[in-house]
């Protein structure tokens, strides 16, 4: 059964910096887009980034360009979401899901039970 | 900035009907976007319902279908049950690798 669990989340300041990860298993991680997708508390889903299976096509929401970066590990079956410069409206439970792609299909089918980020002073 | 509309929120009594939509600010939803539809219990990772506008994913009763009404994205819960009661949200792609998510729809069975 495929599964994604998330971790490293937790407190951090404004302007500060954190990195979540994303562990797969179950599946083939390599032959898989991979995406970010968060939740500001008591708010509606917001698709935040996606990446490529061999990491050289990443793609953001425009909120989080230039401060977030989407990366992957293959040999490790592990997904990262590194956010740099992290403001108040940042905080969200971060949700890693696997992205499907075809010919006639673009959805996220896979979703892990997340992890939450609070930005704060 | 595209915007993904649906309905705040909907009731539906047990064993009835209810049709969510999924609507653009600034064009007619098609399945050129590849709508996608997933639900949402507070505290819990989405769940992916339908893909492609109309497929179900796996697992899912038949009772959850999807179309295009109009010019927009629709889901459409027949026999609505009282564990249906969730948020649901639609996705389109909107090419270059970019999803939207929609604003979402509380729906309450009652």
């Amino acid at each position: 059964e495929a599964q994604l669990v998330e971790s490293g989340g937790g407190l951090v300041q404004p302007g500060g910096s954190l990195r979540l990860s994303c562990a797969a298993s179950g599946f083939t991680f390599s032959g898989y887009w991979m995406t970010w997708v968060r939740q500001a508390p008591g708010k509606g889903l917001e698709w935040v980034a996606n990446i490529q299976p061999g990491g050289s096509e990443k793609n953001y929401v425009d909120s989080v360009k230039g401060r977030f970066t989407i990366s992957r590990d293959n040999a490790k079956n592990s997904l990262y979401l590194q956010m740099n410069s992290l403001r108040a409206e940042d905080t969200a439970v971060y949700y890693c899901a696997r992205d499907r792609r075809g010919y006639d299909y673009y959805y996220m089918d896979v979703w892990g039970k997340g992890t939450t980020v609070t930005v704060s002073s | 900035q595209t915007v993904v509309t649906q309905e705040p929120s909907f009731s539906v009594s047990p064993g009835g009907t209810v049709t969510l939509t999924c609507g653009l600010s600034s064009d007619s939803v098609s399945t050129n976007y590849y709508p996608s539809w997933y639900r949402q219990t507070p505290g819990q990772a989405p769940r992916t319902l339908i893909f492609s506008t109309n497929t179900r994913s796996s697992g899912v009763p038949d009772r959850f279908s999807g179309s295009i009404l109009g010019n927009k994205a629709a889901l459409t819960i027949t026999g609505a049950q009282a564990d249906d009661e969730s948020d649901y949200y639609c996705v389109l792609y909107m090419g270059s690798g970019i999803y939207v998510f929609g604003t979402g729809t509380k729906v309450t069975v009652l």
